[in-house]
């Protein structure tokens, strides 16, 4: 069945360090993917998505390209903040007729000042 | 303004007791769904709804009811034979079903606890 991985956390950077969270998929067809984060005892919130290979999703300094050949959605921002401390979860939607997103098993990510 | 409400934020069950979860959304979704996470686990599919009066289960639907009376309304009864509710549990929606790329949009959450 489809299924996302993403590196294991917790990611412990300090402030203004490049972030890399690797995410990687298996699905039928031509899925779309997507980065949601998780701030502490709230609900997910779209982060950025790319709906087609070589497609690149922006937001926020974040970004990330759907590759695939590798088939792989990395996550990477140059600099990161105290503020972007929070757990990121990478997640595919396929295209059977019905919208239905499987999601990886989230990464912490904690900065440091 | 829009968006997706669930309440209560914090719930506490008694063993043996169901439990209803309220969601309302007013982003005029046609489809709605409930998640749950528990920790190192990620999210997994409840239940989901694409029109009124219909709804299917999802990959952990064991222990759970819903109805979807309302375009707006997606209530989640967690019942006595849910062996370990203790959960976080995520209410969304999205504007069209059957399109890949569309986004779903969560609520905040509600946690329940069984004690």
């Amino acid at each position: 069945g489809d299924s996302v991985t993403q590196m294991e956390g917790p990611v412990t950077l300090s402030e203004e360090a490049f972030l890399t969270i690797n995410c990687t998929y298996t699905a039928t067809g031509y899925p779309s993917l997507f980065w949601y984060v998780q701030y502490p005892g709230e609900g997910l919130q779209l982060l950025l998505k790319a709906t087609k290979a070589d497609d690149k999703g922006s937001n926020k300094g974040f970004e990330a390209t759907y590759r695939k050949e590798t088939t792989s959605f990395h996550l990477e921002k140059g600099s990161v903040q105290v503020s972007d401390s929070a757990v990121y979860f990478c997640a595919l939607s396929t295209n059977t007729g019905f919208q239905k997103l499987v999601f990886g098993t989230g990464t912490r990510l904690l900065v440091s000042p | 303004d829009g968006g997706i409400t669930q309440s209560p934020k914090y719930l506490f069950r008694k063993e043996g007791q169901n439990v209803t979860l309220s969601c309302e959304q007013n982003l005029n979704h046609d489809a709605m769904y409930w998640y749950r996470q528990d920790p190192g686990q990620g999210l997994r599919l409840i239940y989901y709804s694409q029109i009124v009066n219909d709804f299917q289960k999802g990959d952990i639907a064991e222990g759970y009811s819903v109805s979807r009376e309302k375009k707006e309304s997606f209530p989640l009864t967690v019942t006595s034979a849910q062996k370990n509710p203790t959960a976080f549990y995520l209410c969304a929606s999205s504007p069209l079903q059957g399109r890949s790329g569309n986004t779903i949009y969560f609520g905040e959450g509600s946690w329940l606890t069984v004690v």
